[in-house]
């Protein structure tokens, strides 16, 4: 079955310091992989999406997250944080066709950002 | 372009009131819809996704139910709300020839 790990429950950053959150998915074909971003209080935002192709993805907001297939993962940067990127980031990966294109999720990071 | 509504924005309710909650989709056809829940501090919870009128798939046995009368809208309800129903309610939808998501605001409701 499809599950996706996002091993760090919380993440805290400097200002203008870079940032990675991780993302690792288990799933047997090439997946259909997103992030994701939750103000408080208010719906996802879809930041990014990786299909097929070029396996480093740009996204909205100076993100940018590569698919590493050997190592079955799909990490989210972004080179300086404002302090307006605290929020909680989730990463999903489509599931099968047939399973109406459902998105299974990861538990969610939330990013803290130092002044 | 597309948007998507929810309404309301919050509500408190009294344990064993009914539910209604409602979701709107503009500027699409046939799209994918869904309802998520995420309890304070958690990630989301799946209950709901309906792929047309009338067809509703549950991913979660409990006491809400969800209803599609219209191409793009879907309410989610309950006769007599529970203590643990309270959370933050996401609808989403999704185009029928793509993965990706789109969320709504949001309801957060609280059951007192």
């Amino acid at each position: 079955a499809q599950s996706v790990t996002q091993p760090d429950i919380h993440i805290t950053v400097s200002e203008g310091a870079s940032l990675e959150l991780r993302c690792n998915y288990s799933y047997g074909a090439t997946p259909y992989l997103f992030w994701y971003v939750q103000s408080p209080g208010q719906g996802l935002q879809l930041l990014l999406k990786y299909f097929s192709g070029d396996t480093l993805v740009q996204g909205i907001k100076g993100f940018e997250a590569e698919f590493k297939r050997s190592q079955s993962s799909f990490n989210l940067r972004k080179p300086s944080v404002h302090w307006s990127d605290a929020a909680e980031y989730f990463c999903a990966v489509g599931a099968t066709p047939g399973s109406n294109y459902q998105l299974i999720w990861g538990a969610g990071t939330k990013l803290i950002i130092k002044p | 372009s597309q948007t998507i509504h929810q309404w309301p924005a919050t509500l408190v309710q009294p344990v064993g009131s009914p539910l209604s909650l409602e979701c709107t989709v503009e500027g699409t056809s046939n799209p994918n819809l869904y309802w998520y829940r995420q309890a304070a501090g958690r990630g989301l919870q799946l209950l709901f996704y309906s792929v047309g009128i009338g067809q509703i798939s549950s991913e979660v046995p409990q006491n809400l139910s969800a209803s599609r009368p219209q191409d793009r809208q879907f309410i989610l309800s309950s006769k007599k709300l529970l203590l643990s129903d309270s959370g933050f309610y996401l609808c989403a939808w999704q185009s029928r020839f793509g993965y990706e998501q789109y969320f709504g605001p949001g309801t957060r409701l609280t059951v007192t």
